[in-house]
C-alpha cells in the first residue's frame, strides 16, 4: 500500500543554517507526484514544492529544494538559510498514480528555528 | 481571485445533527478534495472529485457525503455527526500546469461535535 513516512517528529535549526527534513515513500506506481507543505501555527496549509516522478532534476523553489532519490524512495526537503518564520509543521505528501488524484500525507515534522 | 474558500470557519454540533461544510474555488480547477486533520496526524483524504459530476472515496469516507454539481463548488455533508468527527476540515483544489502540480488549500473549518 502507498505510504509516506516522516521519521522526525521535531527538529531544531539555528537561524541562517540549512536543514533537511526527511521523507520516504512507498508506492508501486511508476507515475506519482511528491509534495511538501508548510503549516504554521495559524493553521493554513501552504504549498512549498512539487516533484514529479519522471522529473530528472531536483525541484527548487527559492530557499526550498527537494532532494529526490528515486531508487531509495526518498524525497527530503532542504531549507537553506533558515529564518525564524520557517518555524512550522512540515508535511510530505504523495499523489498516487496518474488520474487517480488520491493524495496521502505523512504525519509531519515540527521545525523550530532558533535565533 | 479568492482561491479556495471554506465556510464556516468554526462550528459546534450536537451528536446526530447534520450539516454541510461549504467549499468553493475560483481557479477553474477540475480536481477538488476534502481532508480531515486530527491532532498529531497528517491530513487524511475523505472524498475527492476529478470534475463536475464525478466523485470518489478517499481513505476515511464513512459518515460523509459529497457532490459536485459545478466546477466551483464541492460541499461536504455530515449525515449524522459523531464526536469522532471532531476535527479540522480542509478543502483543496489542484492544478497541473506545464508539468508542475500544485494543490491549494482553503483556510479550514474547525468542527466540534459534542
Amino acid at each position: 500500500a502507498q505510504k509516506i513516512t516522516q521519521t522526525q517528529p521535531g527538529m531544531f535549526v539555528q537561524e541562517k543554517e540549512a536543514v533537511t527534513l526527511d521523507c520516504t515513500y512507498d508506492t508501486s506506481d511508476q507515475s506519482y507526484g511528491l509534495f511538501w507543505y508548510k503549516q504554521p501555527s495559524s493553521g493554513e496549509m501552504i504549498f512549498l514544492i512539487y516533484q514529479g516522478s519522471y522529473d530528472e532534476q531536483n525541484a527548487t523553489e527559492g530557499r526550498y529544494s527537494l532532494n529526490f532519490q528515486k531508487a531509495r524512495k526518498s524525497a527530503n526537503l532542504v531549507i537553506s538559510a533558515s529564518q525564524l518564520g520557517d518555524s512550522a509543521m512540515y508535511f510530505c505528501a504523495m499523489r498516487e498514480g496518474t488520474g487517480t488524484y488520491k493524495y496521502i500525507f505523512g504525519t509531519g515534522t515540527r521545525l523550530k528555528v532558533l535565533a | 481571485n479568492a482561491g479556495v474558500t471554506q465556510t464556516p470557519k468554526f462550528q459546534v454540533l450536537k451528536t446526530g445533527q447534520s450539516m454541510t461544510l461549504q467549499c468553493a474555488q475560483d481557479m477553474n480547477h477540475e480536481y477538488m478534495s476534502w481532508y480531515r486533520q486530527d491532532p498529531g496526524m497528517g491530513l487524511r483524504l475523505i472524498h475527492y472529485s476529478v470534475g463536475a459530476g464525478i466523485t470518489d472515496q478517499g481513505e476515511v469516507p464513512n459518515g460523509y457525503n459529497v457532490s459536485r454539481s459545478t466546477t466551483e463548488d464541492f460541499p461536504l455533508r455530515l449525515l449524522s455527526a459523531a464526536p469522532s468527527q471532531t476535527s479540522v476540515y480542509f478543502c483543496a483544489s489542484s492544478s497541473l500546469t506545464s508539468g508542475r502540480e500544485t494543490q491549494y488549500f482553503g483556510p479550514g473549518t474547525r468542527l466540534l461535535v459534542l
